[in-house]
């Protein structure tokens, strides 16, 4: 089945960049979707397609996918960034696959 | 506005069974993919069921043979029948509707999720 890793943690400033990846094998062949979890919250859908944003999500939101890497990247990160981050793929041998997440903290 | 209202969770001892169920407003059930996922304390997200337009029905291999997902047009409602619980499948469970394109599906509206716990 496929595999999708996530680093469990990454921290950054305020005003700062931060980039959260998701390592697959070969996933620039696939689309890769991005959903933020707030503690106690259903997740949200904030980047899709690999680089495409639902409406309502910051411009702040980006994201990246190349070779074996997709990156989640959010600009001037402000304190209410602070949340659980996931990434997804649909295989068609697994179907769909989350990442194991990665726990964005606000310095 | 596009909802989505999950019910059904409860305690539940082990090997028994629960249906949960997941009532939608705003869009038509029966016109678009949907998927149920869960969220085991402290874990992350994992995929259970997806359930096409067409009506074919998929599982993960954790779940399969003892779990089964299925939809009332009628009622604008998707369900899940969990079979033979285990404590493993103690999880918050979320339905969400999936969008499926080229070679590609995600999930862009979520209920709030309902809780199971399987324990004696």
């Amino acid at each position: 089945s496929y595999v999708l890793t996530q680093p469990p943690s990454v921290s950054v400033a305020p005003g700062k960049t931060a980039r959260i990846t998701c390592g697959g094998n070969n996933i620039g062949s696939k689309s890769v979707h991005w959903y933020q979890q707030k503690p106690g919250q259903a997740p949200v859908l904030v980047i899709y397609y690999d680089s495409d944003r639902p409406s309502g999500i910051p411009e702040r939101f980006s994201g990246s996918n190349s070779g074996n890497t997709a990156t989640l990247t959010i600009s001037r990160v402000e304190a209410g960034d602070e949340a659980d981050y996931y990434c997804q793929v649909w295989d068609s041998s697994s179907d769909v696959v989350f990442g194991g997440g990665t726990k964005l903290t606000v310095l | 506005e596009v909802q989505l209202v999950e019910t059904g969770g409860g305690l539940i001892q082990p090997g028994g069974s629960l249906r949960l169920s997941c009532a939608a407003s705003g869009f038509t059930v029966s016109s678009n993919y949907m998927s149920w996922v869960r969220q085991a304390p402290g874990k992350g997200l994992e995929w259970v069921s997806v359930i096409y337009s067409g009506g074919s029905t998929y599982y993960a291999d954790s779940v399969k043979g003892r779990f089964t997902i299925s939809r009332d047009n009628s009622k604008n409602t998707l369900y899940l029948q969990m079979n033979s619980l285990r404590a493993e499948d103690t999880a918050v469970y979320y339905c969400a509707r999936g969008v499926l394109f080229a070679r590609a599906y995600y999930m862009d509206v979520w209920g709030k999720g309902t809780t199971v716990t399987v324990s004696s």
